[in-house]
């Protein structure tokens, strides 16, 4: 089966906190590509970063830092410092092919509330 | 740089009634997915299509289809509304040829609400 889980529904931090939020992701695909993106309250979706099985280097892009591990199955998500602006629903997604073209399993998406 | 383009943004439709959405994506992105998500739910795959021809299909009612033209914009026809269809329907394109590697680009949604 293919899914992913975010088990975190809803994380409150105060500004300039660190937090992570996990995400699981189950597949038999011994090639497949992991994403996460963002929802704020305007409701539209943002691509954060993507990363492909076969790359297990972590990334780090200001704030932002992933940390993907295969053995885990796992693809986690860490704001550093956080700030107000990072309020929002985080989605981690599975990009999945059943006939050719791919698309996207999302997780249930953990909602981030950033308190000033 | 251009993005992915939906109209309307916003509908209010009666039960019973038909909506169309519209989708216009990048330029040269030659894929096209249609997702819904309930309030408060992830967003579900409904349907996608490559090089103007439907590719996968997801948890799509029959009410519901869709087509893509030539001029590579797409277009989800939905039939007999009822109150569970209202949802934000996202459209999204990404460049097919190499796989699941790139990223879809979402368009803003359309919200439709049905009474």
């Amino acid at each position: 089966a293919q899914k992913v889980t975010q088990a975190q529904t809803e994380i409150s931090v105060v500004e300039k906190e660190d937090v992570t939020l996990d995400c699981v992701y189950e597949t038999r695909d011994t090639t497949y590509y992991l994403f996460w993106y963002k929802q704020p309250p305007s409701g539209e979706l943002v691509f954060l970063i993507r990363r492909n099985s076969f790359d297990e280097q972590n990334e780090i892009s200001g704030r932002y830092s992933w940390n993907f591990q295969k053995s885990t199955s796992s693809f986690n998500f860490t704001i550093t410092a956080s700030q107000v602006v990072d309020s929002a629903v985080y989605f981690c997604a599975l990009s999945v092919s059943t006939s050719g073209t791919y698309k996207y399993i999302f997780g249930t998406g953990t909602r981030l509330k950033v308190l000033a | 740089a251009a993005g992915v383009i939906q109209s309307p943004r916003h509908l209010i439709k009666e039960k019973r009634e038909t909506a169309t959405l519209k989708c216009y994506p990048i330029p040269r992105h030659d894929t096209v997915y249609w997702y819904q998500q309930g309030p408060g739910q992830d967003p579900q795959f409904l349907i996608s299509f490559y090089e103007k021809m439907q590719s996968d299909k997801g948890s799509i009612p029959d009410r519901f289809s869709a087509q893509q033209f030539s001029d590579y914009h797409s277009e989800l026809n939905m039939s007999s509304l009822e109150l569970g269809d209202s949802a934000l329907y996202f459209c999204a394109s990404s460049l097919g040829i190499a796989g699941g590697y790139n990223e879809q680009f979402f368009g803003p949604g359309t919200r439709l609400t049905v009474l």
